[in-house]
């Protein structure tokens, strides 16, 4: 049980493009996903806390309309790199926590790369 | 906020011996505290857990202790393999709170 799917594992796109990668929980509802991006090693940081049905919280130094959140439902949440640009070239991971709350399981990562 | 310091950020250990990685938190009401590996390329894979009710939990090779009072707690792996060979994360959070991660620590297993 407990599983978090990702998708794409791996986009590469040229600068000014958007990109939009979906996390999705496959045996369980979350009302919380987050996400997280890891620079090569790096630890993870958080960028957002998606909570399902109202407006994403942002970490400070993230910026909310270059990184859309959204939550539709208690199983999917999406982010979307907007205009992006090489530095944002990152893995980039989601996680879910069962309704409940307890540990974090999390999706297999999107390593978004840049041109 | 919760601040998680890990230590040490690389450790190598001959196959067979033991590995003990070890974390300190700032926030006294972070209840939670998960363990992940993480392999090069992959998602960071839960191995154990503790909460602040517990002191120790143990499975099988993998131990985690946990002491409140002083805001630390560690991971012990016992008879360690090649295939221990990872980044490990320490976290803390309390409630639905986002996890706070160290920073890893990469374990070499020597064979």
């Amino acid at each position: 049980g407990a599983v978090v799917s990702q998708h794409p594992s791996r986009v590469i796109c040229k600068s000014g493009t958007s990109v939009k990668i979906e996390c999705r929980s496959l045996d369980f509802q979350a009302t919380t996903m987050f996400w997280y991006r890891q620079f090569p090693k790096q630890s993870l940081m958080l960028m957002a806390t998606s909570n399902e049905g109202s407006k994403a919280t942002y970490e400070q130094g993230v910026e909310k309309d270059k990184f859309l959140i959204n939550h539709a439902s208690l199983t999917l949440s999406t982010l979307t790199v907007t205009s992006a640009h090489p530095e944002d070239s990152s893995f980039y991971i989601c996680s879910a926590t069962p309704m409940g709350g307890g540990a974090q399981y999390f999706g297999p990562g999107t390593r978004l790369t840049v041109l | 906020g919760e601040n998680v310091e890990q230590h040490p950020s690389t450790l190598s250990v001959q196959e067979g011996d033991s590995a003990v990685i070890k974390c300190t938190y700032s926030d006294s009401a972070s209840n939670y505290f998960p363990w992940y590996k993480q392999e090069l390329g992959k998602r960071p894979q839960l191995i154990i857990d503790i909460r602040s009710n517990v002191g120790e939990k143990k499975d099988q090779r993998i131990a985690v202790t946990l002491n409140k009072t002083a805001k630390h707690f560690s991971l012990h792996i016992t008879e360690t393999q090649p295939e221990d060979s990872a980044v490990y994360f320490c976290a803390a959070s309390s409630g639905n709170t986002p996890l706070v991660f160290g920073k890893g620590t990469r374990l070499s297993v020597i064979a």
